[in-house]
């Protein structure tokens, strides 16, 4: 089944405490994203890939890193979360950039206290 | 600057009655592309559909349709004889072509929560 997959789906954590969240699609899309949904604000775009080893900064890139060393994955680094964090995600995957739909992930819900 | 629109916070109907989501986009590209998401109780974003900016031809799968008008800037989605599975929160999204938009991003709605009781 084409997919994208994240984990974990739940996370509470606590400020200052390094995570990953991990995204893999196996679907062979070359382009790779993540988004914030937040009440109010909508979704944002965090960081995206348009292959392996090529990333960039998204709308609101600050406190994230991310890494695309193989296609299929594209992991979500918080180094030092803070409560304005706290949020879910979404990492997204499409064939390529702008004009192909995107298909989301199941979205992890994080906590940070 | 490129802005989706979606007016309608909420909608409220009952089982079978016809409801259409209303998008109104802007964008200072010649080809874009509109898509419509779904987003159901629990948490996931679906694709429905996809629109290029060349194509005005109205699209229908099912109980969904939907009706793109370049002239208003317009993509509303209608579900026709809605179901209760139906309740949902759709997003209208708006990808640009070409150099203004490097990051591939989608510039989503507002969303509009769609609550169809039986």
């Amino acid at each position: 089944e084409a997919q994208v997959t994240q984990n974990p789906r739940y996370l509470i954590t606590v400020t200052g405490k390094k995570l990953t969240v991990t995204c893999s699609q196996n679907m062979n899309h070359e382009y790779m994203s993540w988004y914030r949904q937040d009440p109010g604000l909508g979704l944002r775009q965090i960081y995206y890939s348009m292959n392996v080893e090529v990333t960039d900064k998204g709308d609101v890139p600050e406190g994230y890193k991310v890494s695309r060393k193989e296609k299929r994955n594209f992991p979500l680094i918080l180094e030092s979360p803070s409560p304005n964090q706290t949020s879910l995600y979404f990492c997204a995957s499409s064939f390529a950039s702008g004009a192909y739909e995107q298909y989301f992930g199941p979205g992890t819900r994080l906590t940070v206290t | 600057a490129q802005k989706v629109t979606q007016a309608q916070t909420e909608i409220s109907v009952v089982e079978k009655e016809d409801v259409t989501l209303d998008c109104v986009y802007e964008t200072r590209d010649t080809t874009y592309y509109l898509f419509w998401y779904k987003q159901p109780p629990s948490g996931e974003l679906v694709f429905l559909i996809r629109r290029n900016s060349f194509d005005e031809q109205n699209e229908i799968s099912g109980r969904y349709s939907w009706n793109f008008q370049k002239s208003t800037s317009s993509f509303n989605f209608t579900i026709t004889a809605s179901q209760v599975v139906d309740s949902a929160v759709y997003f209208c999204a708006l990808s640009e072509a070409g150099g203004y938009n490097q990051g591939g991003k989608l510039i989503f709605g507002q969303g509009t929560e769609l609550s169809v009781k039986p």
